[in-house]
């Protein structure tokens, strides 16, 4: 079946300038996870929705960061007020339950 | 310390080397174990769980060694394929299941 998508691929944007990023998980994935990848860095843990709810949000680096799941599917991390090092890839996983993670392609922000 | 932390590498190993990777980790509280692997602007993939009694998938095999806090992973007859970023992963029990990676070892298998 389809996996994991992610939209837009790749987005540059201005300092300064809010950004939503997409995620439409696996159908039938109850949880879903933001991760994030800086250059040189290993992948940070952002946020865990499972359904709609959001009981793990202790990755999101500072208040301009914030993210919604509706209809248990898609979500949509947005970014306000960008900074350059919000400047990273964006990863959006899906599972059932405390299955398999499986990733999205991400997408890349570039901050100018 | 990191939570999880991995040689740094790079790895450069010829066709048909044996390469092992080691990976050690902080919180004891750990209860699952993977190897991602990940390709040049690719997304995570996960190559294979890791248990404690030690599991092979082919040619790769994979070792966690509770008391020690230590998770290995061992390719033999790498092939040109191979070549990847290595991401050892832990995952908690309760609460998110949120995974926490290592920065990853790069291998690259020469011709």
């Amino acid at each position: 079946g389809a996996g994991v998508s992610q939209s837009p691929s790749n987005k540059v944007t201005e300092k300064g300038k809010d950004v939503e990023l997409r995620c439409d998980p696996i159908s039938g994935h109850t949880a879903l996870y933001w991760y994030r990848q800086s250059l040189g860095q290993g992948l940070e843990f952002l946020i865990y929705f499972q359904g709609n709810s959001a009981p793990d949000k202790s990755g999101l680096p500072s208040d301009r960061f914030s993210a919604e799941r509706t209809g248990g599917s898609v979500s949509t991390l947005t970014i306000q007020r960008t900074q350059q090092e919000d400047s990273a890839v964006y990863l959006c996983a899906s599972s059932r339950s405390t299955d398999t993670q499986y990733f999205g392609p991400g997408t890349r922000l570039t901050v100018l | 310390r990191k939570e999880v932390e991995q040689d740094p590498g790079p790895f450069n190993v010829p066709e048909g080397a044996t390469v092992a990777f080691n990976c050690t980790y902080s919180n004891s509280a750990s209860q699952s174990f993977f190897w991602y692997r990940q390709d040049c602007r690719k997304e995570p993939k996960l190559l294979m769980s890791v248990y404690s009694s030690g599991n092979e998938d082919g040619r790769f095999t994979a070792q966690l060694n509770r008391a020690s806090q230590y998770i290995s992973l061992l390719i033999r007859d790498s092939k040109l394929s191979d070549s990847a970023t290595y991401l050892c992963v832990v995952r908690f029990q309760g609460g998110s299941e949120k995974l926490v990676f290592g920065k990853g070892t790069k291998l690259t298998v020469n011709p």
